[in-house]
C-alpha cells in the first residue's frame, strides 16, 4: 500500500497569501494518478485536481498543483476566504488507492 | 445534474452488519466509464476507500477490508449498496457513496452528502 504524507498538518494564513501544502508518496507515484481535494465542514469533499494537473470543473486557476515521484505539491496561489479548508491528496496509482491524512488550512 | 444519496440506519450494534443504498439520479450505474464506490472518514480523522463496483457487476475492496466488506447494484433501481459485516466502533464514521474512475477509487469527481454510522450497543 502506498502511504501518503501530508505536512504541514496545519497551514496559518492570511487572505492573499500563497499556500504550499505538500504531499509525500512512499513509493513513486505518475503524477498522472494524483488527486487533490478539499473538504469544507460538514462536507464531502470536492475535486480540485486529477491527472497530471487537471483542474476539476469550476475550480479557479488559483489552484495548481506540481511535482513527480515521491513529492507533490498543491499551490493556491492568493488565499480567499472560502479557501479556508482541509486538503487531501490521494493517489490511484496502485490499489487500494490511499488518502493523505490531511492539510488544514486555517485563518491566521 | 449527477446527484448521490445514502441511506441506510445511523445506528448499528457491535457484531451486527452495516448496510448502506446508494441512489443515483442525472447518471446511469451502467455506464461503461465509471465506477461507483464508498469512502468512509471516521470523526475527526481522514479518507479511507472501501470499495467499487463496475457497470459488469466487477467488484474491488481494500484489503483492510476485503473480509467483510460487500458492494452489490440494483441496476433497475440505478442504485448501489454497501454491507459491512461484523462491525466494531472502529467502523463508526460518515461513508460517502461517490462515483469515480478507476477501480481503485479515484478520482472521484462527485459524492454524496454522507451518511453518519454510529456503531453502539
Amino acid at each position: 500500500e502506498i502511504v501518503l504524507t501530508q505536512s504541514p498538518a496545519t497551514l496559518s494564513l492570511s487572505p492573499g497569501e500563497r499556500g504550499t501544502l505538500s504531499c509525500r508518496a512512499s513509493q513513486n507515484v505518475s503524477s498522472s494518478y494524483l488527486a487533490w481535494y478539499q473538504q469544507k465542514p460538514g462536507q464531502a469533499p470536492r475535486l480540485l485536481i486529477y491527472g497530471a494537473s487537471r483542474r476539476a470543473s469550476g475550480v479557479p486557476d488559483r489552484f495548481s498543483d506540481s511535482g513527480s515521484g515521491t513529492d507533490f505539491t498543491l499551490t493556491i496561489s492568493r488565499l480567499e476566504p472560502e479557501d479556508f479548508a482541509v486538503y487531501y491528496c490521494q493517489q490511484y496509482a496502485g490499489s487500494p488507492g490511499t488518502f493523505g491524512q490531511g492539510t488544514k488550512v486555517e485563518i491566521k | 445534474q449527477l446527484q448521490l444519496q445514502e441511506s441506510g440506519p445511523g445506528l448499528v450494534k457491535p457484531s451486527e452488519t452495516l448496510s448502506l443504498t446508494c441512489s443515483v439520479s442525472g447518471a446511469s450505474i451502467s455506464s461503461s466509464t465509471y465506477y461507483w464506490g464508498w469512502i468512509r472518514q471516521p470523526p475527526g480523522k481522514g479518507l479511507e476507500w472501501i470499495g467499487t463496483i463496475n457497470y459488469s457487476g466487477s467488484t474491488y475492496y481494500n484489503p483492510s477490508l476485503k473480509s467483510r466488506v460487500s458492494i452489490s447494484k440494483d441496476t433497475s433501481k440505478n442504485q448501489f449498496s454497501l454491507r459491512l459485516t461484523s462491525v466494531t466502533a472502529a467502523d463508526t464514521a460518515v461513508y460517502y457513496c461517490a462515483r469515480d474512475y478507476y477501480y481503485n477509487g479515484g478520482p472521484i469527481d462527485s459524492w454524496g452528502h454522507g451518511a453518519l454510522v454510529t456503531v453502539s450497543s
